[in-house]
């Protein structure tokens, strides 16, 4: 059962352009979310994220939005920069689960070109 | 600050070997987490432990896995004996687990390759 999800595996985008990572999650518990950005042979590292009691989180070039009715959340970065290729995972915690568990999603690879 | 530190980086066992990969978490993290990812999927938790307790380990398959936190710091995961389905990044995550304080810092990982 796979109660986070990232549909689309990867996302090509201009540098200086707007790239869009999408997540869907089915269990309506959920109250945290975290966006994950992973280099090849590095670890996952945080990037940003947002409670459930708001519906935008902004740092920088990065914003998360948040729509609950719809169990959906995206991650906007904007201007792309080629260093921001790499894959994202979102993730997503809340009550019902041992406290700070993380069930994530498959990932989107994204690339940006210059 | 430094970061979650594990080893080794690489291993490579024949299957029904045995193994184990090591954690150093960041200094004063009370929560520990073990994952398991595998290629072109999401990191999937093993086990959590709070100080030197279990909090979570209804994933791990306990029948070839095990893992400790000795005194609430180091931790160790081991394998034995290992399947070909284990091929996989084990990755290390630490966190302060407090309500305002719940981002995970994750290790490099270590990429286990059973053949």
């Amino acid at each position: 059962d796979q109660q986070v999800k990232q549909n689309s595996p990867s996302l090509s985008v201009q540098e200086g352009r707007i790239s869009i990572l999408n997540c869907d999650y089915t269990n309506s518990m959920f109250d945290y979310f975290l966006w994950y950005k992973k280099y090849p042979a590095e670890g996952p590292t945080f990037l940003i994220s947002i409670s459930s009691i708001k519906d935008k989180n902004e740092d920088g070039r990065f914003t998360v939005f948040l729509n609950k009715s719809a169990k959906h959340l995206s991650l906007h970065i904007v201007p792309s920069q080629p260093g921001d290729s790499a894959v994202y995972f979102c993730a997503a915690s809340g009550p019902g689960t041992s406290y700070g568990k993380l069930t994530f999603g498959q990932g989107t690879i994204l690339t940006v070109h210059p | 600050e430094a970061g979650v530190a594990q080893s080794p980086r690489y291993k490579i066992i024949e299957k029904r070997q045995s193994v184990a990969f090591w954690c150093n978490p960041i200094s004063g993290h009370a929560t520990l987490y073990w994952y398991q990812q595998i290629l072109g999927q999401g990191p999937k938790l093993l086990i959590q432990f709070q100080n030197n307790g279990v909090v979570d380990d209804s994933q791990l398959p306990k029948d070839r896995f095990s893992a400790e936190r000795l005194k609430g710091v180091d931790s160790t995961l081991k394998i034995q004996p290992a399947k070909l389905e284990d091929s996989a990044v084990y990755l290390c995550a630490s966190s302060l687990s407090r309500p305002d304080q719940e981002t995970q810092y994750f290790g490099p990982g270590t990429r286990l390759l059973v053949l």
